[in-house]
């Protein structure tokens, strides 16, 4: 099974960086995955890590290191509608995907 | 292009009752999921489906039930409703089951057991 931590909240104001931390302990892995939802929606799909290293997608860049079973998600230039849930995912090797508990993020003006 | 559709939206049921979550995708993706959201505990996976015809338990199967008859189509089936299974439940759908495809999610049904 999969366990997986990540802050529960956090804040900062528009403009900023924000880095959310997510470590998790798994007995197969097959990649790493971080979402958004916004309160109330679905959660749509950010990014994707298997391999060690830094994926940049425009404001978003997500990191993995699979010795330290640690990610994280950067969120660059922060705006009013990034206040969201992010979540970070584990998939096993049955490629089931499990979910930290998720880290709400609100931006301040 | 629908996407993912869920029915119903929100739902209030007595205790006891027999009640199934409807999930239909226009993407012809070979995965299906499901899941359940509480506040303080994220998604759960309750069963997946990586093929038509086939299914697999999650986490936290107990109570419930699926079936993949075809690839379109993966409703989740409560036999006896419990105030234990009040929760957001998410269907999601992915082309494959690994590789790089990401989980599409339907907008939710709301469950409420009384």
């Amino acid at each position: 099974g999969q366990n997986i931590d990540q802050p529960t909240e956090m804040t900062a104001t528009e403009g900023a960086i924000v880095q959310i931390n997510c470590t998790y302990q798994t007995s197969g892995f097959n990649g790493l995955f971080w979402y958004q939802q916004h309160a109330g929606e679905a959660p749509t799909f950010l990014s994707y890590n298997v391999l060690d290293g830094l994926e940049e997608k425009g404001r978003f860049s997500s990191f993995l290191s699979r010795s330290k079973g640690y990610s994280y998600l950067l969120l660059k230039e922060l705006q009013m509608k990034d206040s969201a849930s992010y979540l970070c995912a584990v998939r096993d090797q049955d490629y089931k995907l499990s979910f930290g508990a998720g880290t709400t993020v609100t931006v301040r003006a | 292009i629908a996407g993912i559709t869920q029915a119903p939206t929100s739902q209030i049921l007595a205790a006891g009752r027999r009640m199934t979550l409807r999930c239909t995708q226009d993407m012809r993706h070979n995965a299906m999921y499901w899941y359940r959201q509480d506040l303080g505990l994220g998604l759960r996976l309750i069963h997946y489906s990586n093929t038509a015809g086939t299914t697999g338990k999650g986490e936290v199967p107990d109570g419930y039930s699926v079936s993949r008859a075809n690839t379109d189509d993966f409703p989740l089936t409560l036999a006896s409703a419990v105030p234990s299974q009040t929760s957001v439940y998410f269907c999601a759908s992915s082309p494959l089951a690994g590789g790089y495809n990401e989980q599409f999610f339907g907008p939710g049904t709301r469950l409420t057991v009384l």
